[in-house]
């Protein structure tokens, strides 16, 4: 069964703090993803990572960043918080090549509150 | 620039009627489609899929419907049982083995 694990399932911050969402999948998969989920927004992509040490913006990337140092662990940081950025914020990953790589695999969900 | 539309935030549909929820895109590059459930405090599941190839696509009691010259797919569960209330969000393949997601939306079985 795969399983995707996020380091906090609710996380209360301040304006201007340094935070850091941790992800974990155990099934070696090479792609993994970061997404926010906003009511009436659906899911957008902030960032993903093919590979160690590989990161590519998606669609939101403004005052996020990433860091792969393992194939498992793929790591959102957001630089300095704002309220804009409370939402509830989910890591997927899926297997590389072929159809099958499309179905996304997702953690239960980090809901981050800034105040 | 929502490349994947679901213009019904929520449905209410009685247990054992049939349910269908509905997905627009405007890519015409998009190829795979899938559907995805999700609980409130849980991640979404991967439900069910389809490639442009087919127009349909069966799987118990969730079909998947796509009709390319409408771009258009439709997700219709048989019967609505009440585990089927949810958020249903509908995606589809944005190149480079990414996803694009739809707004969603809410299911409600009534008993």
């Amino acid at each position: 069964d795969v399983k995707v694990t996020q380091s906090s399932r609710y996380l209360v911050k301040r304006t201007g703090e340094k935070v850091f969402l941790e992800c974990v999948q155990d099934m070696d998969h090479e792609n993994m993803f970061w997404y926010r989920q906003d009511p009436g927004l659906g899911l957008r992509l902030i960032y993903f990572s093919y590979d160690v040490k590989m990161k590519e913006k998606g669609d939101i990337p403004e005052g996020y960043s990433v860091s792969r140092e393992k194939k498992e662990r793929f790591s959102l940081i957001l630089e300095s918080a704002s309220t804009n950025q409370t939402s509830m914020y989910l890591c997927a990953s899926s297997p590389r090549g072929g159809s099958w790589s499309y179905e996304q695999y997702f953690g239960p969900g980090t809901r981050l509150t800034v105040t | 620039d929502q490349q994947v539309k679901q213009n019904s935030p929520s449905l209410s549909v009685q247990e054992g009627r049939i349910s269908i929820l509905n997905c627009d895109y405007t890519n015409s590059m998009f190829d795979y489609f899938l559907w995805y459930k999700k609980y409130p405090a849980e991640g979404p599941t991967f439900l069910i899929s389809i490639s442009s190839i087919k127009d349909k696509n069966e799987d118990g009691r969730f079909t998947v419907f796509l009709n390319k010259s409408a771009k258009h797919l439709s997700l219709h569960i048989v019967p609505s049982q009440p585990g089927d209330s949810a958020v249903y969000f509908c995606a589809a393949n944005g190149g480079a083995q990414k996803l694009v997601f739809g707004q969603g939306t809410r299911l409600t079985i009534n008993p």
